[in-house]
């Protein structure tokens, strides 16, 4: 089984970076996801790292350390639109299927 | 992209109905599904594995005779909630695995579908 933990919410400002932290323990690791999902809506894909590192996408960047079993999400230039949830999750080796934490709402203010 | 799409968006129904969700791959096949549900300010929680042309697999404590799921073909699975109870109201998920091509780790998640049981 997997125990995944990250902070429940978060507040930043518009403008501002945000990181968003993940820890993780796991038998057999084999990729860390995060997904951004509005309410009500189905999750989208942002970043999968599997190896250890820092893997920046536009605005977005991920990190991820296996020995401590730890990864953020950082955000840049924060947009109001960027008011979401941000969920990590975890895949264990011989599984497809990723294991979802409980997400980080985060709220962006002006 | 790939797309994945559910119907429908939202339902109401009554207590001891039976209602029907609809998961469909618009511009893939898909060889297997996945169902999710997922209650207010809570993870996804997986419930099943749906693969075309075979029975589905439950996850732990999800009953396979309340939640009947059927992926009859490459780019529909269907998940039936039996006999609806109030507990029942949740947000359902699904997402699909293409069989083929794309990155292995990849899956495309539909739109949700609000169920409300009254």
């Amino acid at each position: 089984g997997q125990n995944i933990d990250q902070p429940t919410e978060m507040t930043a400002t518009e403008g501002a970076i945000v990181q968003i932290n993940c820890t993780y323990q796991t038998s057999g690791f084999n990729g860390l996801f995060w997904y951004q999902q509005h309410a009500g809506e189905a999750p989208t894909f942002l970043s999968y790292n599997v190896l250890d590192g820092l893997e920046e996408k536009g605005r977005f960047s991920s990190f991820l350390s296996r020995s401590k079993g730890y990864s953020y999400l950082l955000l840049k230039e924060l947009q109001m639109k960027d008011s979401a949830s941000y969920l990590c999750a975890v895949r264990e080796e011989g599984s497809y299927i990723p294991t979802f934490g409980r997400g980080t709402s985060l709220i962006v203010h002006p | 992209g790939a797309v994945v799409s559910q119907h429908p968006s939202w339902v109401i129904c009554k207590s001891g109905t039976s209602v029907k969700i609809e998961c469909r791959s618009l511009d893939f096949q898909a060889t297997t599904m996945f169902w999710y549900r997922q209650f207010p300010k809570q993870s996804l929680m997986l419930m099943a594995t749906s693969n075309e042309g075979s029975k589905a697999t439950y996850e732990q404590g999800v009953e396979k005779d309340k939640f009947l799921i059927n992926h009859a073909s490459l780019t529909l699975s269907t998940l039936t909630v039996t006999s609806a109870h109030p507990e029942d109201s949740s947000f359902y998920i699904c997402s699909a695995k293409g069989s083929g091509g794309g990155k292995p780790y990849e899956q495309f998640f539909g739109p949700g579908t609000r169920l409300t049981v009254l």
